[in-house]
């Protein structure tokens, strides 16, 4: 089993929609949660930044993390074409954990 | 600033073939990453440098070597090169900020290098 488990996709959405994007983990020590975006052959950029558990919101993006759980979440509003990308979550102790990414579609 | 550059950005070696990835960054960051991207995998951590002078074995070291040559520059070397070890090549930097827990920290991503090995 991977320590960080996140649903491939393909996922697609028309311009306007909610979307969710989660992972799982099994590591319970895991204590700072991440978002990446990356764009198609481009280096990974970050979007969110969590401690511990909790909400943290920016803009159209919020990020949640329930640990009793072992489950995090980004939820992007209002979707744009521009949103379309893969998203990786990524945890840490030390050193960092990705899932493997979420490739998603915002049609116009 | 250029942020994290990394050259080349492609190469094709053969099996046995040996090549050093550069990757640079000009954000005065302590900390450098080399990680490996494969489908249906995410991002794996090769290697990484806390500070400059020392470094430490991420997952998946095995067929690599890494030099931290100063602040600024950290790369990465494939001595002999095998068909497992196609894929693309992230090298990031980062810094952590904060008196913490908790700290704050950003790893800022290079472009990345595509490498084929026939």
């Amino acid at each position: 089993q991977k320590e960080v488990e996140q649903d491939p996709g393909p996922l697609s959405v028309p311009e306007g929609a909610i979307v969710s994007l989660n992972c799982t983990y099994s590591n319970s020590a895991f204590q700072y949660f991440m978002w990446y975006r990356q764009y198609s052959r481009k280096g990974p950029e970050l979007l969110m930044y969590t401690y511990s558990s909790g909400n943290k919101e920016d803009g159209r993006f919020t990020a949640q993390v329930d640990k009793s759980s072992k489950y995090i979440s980004l939820f992007i509003r209002d979707s744009q074409p521009s949103d379309s990308a893969t998203y990786l979550c990524a945890m840490r102790i030390s050193d960092m954990r990705f899932g493997a990414g979420t490739r998603l579609t915002v049609k116009p | 600033n250029a942020g994290v550059t990394q050259t080349p950005k492609f190469q094709v070696l053969k099996t046995g073939q040996s090549m050093t990835l550069q990757c640079a960054q000009d954000m005065n960051h302590n900390s450098m990453y080399w990680y490996r991207q494969d489908p249906g995998m995410g991002l794996r951590l090769i290697y990484y440098s806390a500070s400059e002078g020392t470094t430490d074995k991420g997952e998946v070291p095995n067929g690599y070597n890494v030099s931290r040559l100063n602040k600024r520059e950290f790369s990465l070397r494939l001595e002999s090169a095998a068909p497992s070890q196609t894929s693309v090549y992230f090298c990031a930097s980062s810094e952590s900020y904060g008196q913490g827990p908790p700290y704050q920290e950003t790893q800022y991503f290079g472009p990345g290098t595509r490498l084929l090995v026939l």
